[in-house]
Order: structure tokens, then sequence, then C-alpha cells
């Protein structure tokens, strides 16, 4: 099956700064989904991204689907964008694979 | 209430009970699953369906059965509930990407079997 993998697998920034997570798979996909799960455990869908660029506020996100990976953007970040942010893919299927997901720390 | 709801939130239960997590979603969306989230394993399918009395076997379906009789309710039932088990589930419901928007996940239920 796909192999999703996540980097880092964990960052620590201070408020206000920029970041970059990476998703690699391992197969063609037809879905790719990043979420945030928040320290009170609940995951909350970022963007719907099988392929190309969209943006929602202070996040963005790009797949480039020919080279099978994927990148999330965080642009001054706050404290409230810690948490868990995984990289979910599918290759033909509703059935998402997990990757094991970035733990961001946002320090005051 | 409008969206996709998981009960109980909390449960404990003993080895070899039979437990029923329940998940219900107001959308009339197509497709629901079931995932577990375990420290180091991270999110793993158990269970997924594709419409009313159709469900089939994710990465981890061992002892666990669902069922799906009406779109809205995904109940997942551990037969004999185990300690490798506790854990936290959650459901999700998604339209198949009709509407390119994606999963929408319950707030999961913690569940420990002793």
């Amino acid at each position: 099956g796909i192999q999703v993998e996540q980097s880092p697998p964990d960052l620590i920034l201070q408020e206000g700064a920029n970041s970059t997570l990476r998703c690699n798979f391992s197969d063609s996909v037809n879905n790719l989904q990043w979420f945030h799960q928040n320290p009170w455990g609940q995951l909350i869908n970022l963007f719907y991204i099988p392929s190309g660029t969209k943006q929602n506020g202070r996040l963005s996100a790009t797949t480039v689907a020919t080279e099978r990976y994927s990148l999330l953007y965080i642009s001054s970040s706050q404290t409230t964008d810690s948490g868990v942010y995984f990289c979910a893919v599918s290759g033909g299927s509703e059935k998402l694979v997990f990757g094991k997901g970035t733990k961001l720390t946002v320090n005051p | 209430d409008a969206g996709i709801t998981q009960s109980p939130r909390y449960k404990i239960t003993e080895t070899g009970r039979q437990v029923t997590l329940m998940c219900h979603q107001t959308w009339s969306h197509s497709y629901m699953f079931w995932y577990r989230q375990d420290l180091g394993h991270g999110l793993r399918l158990i269970y997924y369906s594709a419409a009313a009395d159709i469900t089939d076997k994710g990465e981890v379906p061992d002892g666990y059965v669902v069922s799906r009789s009406k779109t809205e309710n995904f109940p997942l039932t551990l037969e004999s509930a185990t300690r490798s088990q506790t854990s936290v589930y959650f459901c999700a419901s998604s339209d198949g990407g009709s509407t390119n928007y994606g999963y929408t996940f319950g707030s999961g239920t913690r569940l420990t079997v002793v």
C-alpha cells in the first residue's frame, strides 16, 4: 500500500515565525488532505489538495503530484497553531492512509 | 445538531465485555470511517462504509464489527474487548470528493479496557 512520510517529526517555533511541513508519498494519489489535531484532540480538515496550490488565511498548501510530495506552509505562526499536523493520502479509493504527523509547538 | 457526533466521549469497560461506539452524521455523506489512534501508530483505519449496507475492512479490523443500516449511523462494536483495544476512536464522514472538501471527523471516543 501507499506509504506516507512526514517531516520533520517535531518542530518548535517562536510566535511570528514561518514554517514548512513536508509530506512524501510512495505512489500516485487522487486524494490528499492535511489535518490539524489540536491539543484537545480534535481533528480539523485544513485542505483537500490532490494537486495544485490552495491558501486559507495564514496557511497554504502545495501538492506536486508528479513528484509525490506536498508542502504545508504556516506563516506568522500563533500559539493556537500548536498541535499535530497530519497528511493523509489515497490512491484510488476514499480510504485515507495517514502519516505519523508533525508535532508543532509555538512558544509565545 | 448539525455535523458528526460520537458517543460516548469516554468509556471504561472490562476485558471480555461487548461495547458499542456510536457515530451519527447529519450531512447524508455516503462514506463513513472508523479510525483508531495510538501512540507510535498514528491513525489506522478499522472499517469503512461507502453507503448504507456496504462495509469493508480497513487495516486493523480484527475484533471489531460494524453495520450501516441507515446512511447517518455507523456504529462500531467490540465483540469481546481486550486491553489492546484501549485507544482513541475517531469516526469520520466524507461525500466522496463531490465537493472537494474531504473528511470531517467526530470528536473521538476515548476507550479504556481494564
